[in-house]
């Protein structure tokens, strides 16, 4: 157990659907990373978050965003979700001051109909 | 840029044998390099890390990797290994300092009685 949670676990959904992936980091980590892993793509940065703030952004869709709010929980919001968004998504947090290792989450299956 | 390749996308072998998985990365910068491990319908979990200094570095689970400056490599290595190493092995790179990680591929490592 990593101490990274997510939610939900499993998630299936229709086309054109909005949906919120939720991830609570380990206690003290002030940074969260989000990665989408799919088969023809692999594991993809998506983006981090430090603190509340955006750090860095990856090959992240403009239908998708994120946010850290102030209890430093994140969430990845999915919208008009396609057939090709189905994935597993991956919350990660490392500490400060430099995250030199990253701890991952059990992973969010989104499945798109 | 970084970037990282791993050289077999699956590899065979028997209980008690050597394995060596191989990974290559390209950066012009300082980095730091990772092994996880993904068991099936798991999250990822870190066997090991190289941040700095001796470049052996020894890992969970009897895993050892060296980091090669000269070659660009960072070959994950377990003397004997056992049917519960059955899972996927992915080498990650970031920038010195912390930051996203860049995923190889992936090796499915497939250890048969």
């Amino acid at each position: 157990d990593s101490g990274v949670t997510q939610t939900p676990k499993h998630l299936i959904t229709a086309t054109g659907q909005r949906v919120t992936l939720r991830c609570s980091p380990r206690s003290g980590d002030l940074s969260v990373y989000w990665y989408q892993q799919s088969l023809d793509q692999g594991l993809q940065f998506l983006i981090q978050y430090y603190n509340g703030e955006e750090r860095a952004k990856g090959n992240i869709l403009e239908r998708f965003s994120a946010q850290q709010f102030p209890d430093l929980h994140s969430e990845l919001n999915l919208s008009s979700l396609e057939l090709g968004d189905s994935a597993l998504y991956f919350c990660a947090s490392s500490p400060p001051p430099g995250g030199r290792e990253q701890f991952f989450g059990p992973g969010t299956r989104l499945t798109v109909l | 840029a970084q970037s990282v390749t791993q050289l077999d996308s699956q590899v065979p072998v028997f209980e008690e044998a050597p394995v060596e998985l191989r990974c290559n990365y390209s950066s012009s910068v300082s980095v730091y390099l990772f092994w996880y491990v993904q068991y099936p319908n798991q999250g990822l979990q870190l066997l090991l890390k190289y941040l700095s200094g001796s470049t052996l570095v020894k890992g969970i689970n009897g895993f050892e990797a060296e980091f090669n400056k000269s070659q660009t490599s960072f070959h994950l290595r377990k003397p004997s290994v056992h049917i519960s190493d059955t899972a996927e092995y992915f080498c990650a790179v970031s920038v010195a300092g912390g930051g996203k990680l860049i995923f190889g591929q992936g090796t499915e490592l497939s250890v048969k009685p």
